[in-house]
């Protein structure tokens, strides 16, 4: 169980253009998503960490007008990188946790999707 | 304030030969710790976690890790690798309502 998949797995677009990467939980309900950029032989960036039916929390440095995180419900999550650029050109990897059940709960585990690799031209 | 410290960021081993990861944190409440793989142009995959109990665990495939209280460590160990180990790892840890990752080793097996 605690499958995670992201849509699109790869994606090319052109300078300008918006993209949109969904990220879904298969199995479970994830209480809370996270979206994280990796650069090249780097660790994992957090970019923001997103609730179900509230606003997004973005950590430091990233614009909240440019990576555009919905959580509609308890399965999906997406993140939508407007009018993009070169620079925006990396590997998007989306997470989700669900709490253990219990008082006091705390995400325990993170289960991570494949990874979408962005292109823009 | 929590953090996370991978010491090597780079581990050559010989094909069934040993290895050992580092993974230190420092974390001023408790926390649970993990183990992420992740192969070329995937994601992270979880490995092992420590949530509580018994301080040494295990993954499926061969590996280990023992939950150090005293010298704040989760060092991950396997006792022969393969090639199909190698990959990057991340050591993570979760305290409060957050998730720190460390900033990988790569591990690679030579033939």
């Amino acid at each position: 169980g605690a499958v995670v998949s992201q849509h699109p797995s790869r994606v090319i677009c052109k300078s300008g253009t918006s993209v949109k990467i969904e990220c879904r939980s298969l199995d479970f309900q994830a209480t809370t998503m996270f979206w994280y950029r990796q650069f090249p032989k780097k660790s994992l960036m957090l970019m923001a960490t997103s609730n179900e039916g509230s606003k997004a929390t973005y950590e430091q440095g990233v614009e909240k007008d440019k990576f555009l995180i919905n959580h509609a419900s308890l399965t999906l999550s997406t993140l939508t990188v407007t009018s993009a650029h070169p620079e925006d050109s990396s590997f998007y990897i989306c997470s989700a946790s669900r709490t253990s059940g219990g008082p006091g709960d705390r995400p325990d585990t993170q289960y991570f999707g494949p990874g979408t690799r962005l292109t823009v031209l | 304030a929590q953090s996370v410290t991978q010491l090597d960021s780079q581990v050559p081993v010989f094909e069934e030969a040993p290895v050992e990861l580092r993974c230190n944190y420092s974390s001023s409440v408790s926390v649970y710790l993990f183990w992420y793989v992740q192969y070329p142009n995937q994601g992270l995959q979880l490995l092992l976690k420590y949530l509580s109990g018994s301080t040494l665990v295990e993954s499926i495939n061969g590996f280990e890790a023992e939950f150090n209280k005293s010298q704040t460590s989760f060092h991950l160990r396997k006792p022969s690798v393969h090639i199909s180990d190698t990959a990057e790892y991340f050591c993570a840890v979760s305290a409060g309502n957050q998730f720190y990752f460390g900033t990988g080793t790569s591990l690679t097996v030579i033939p």
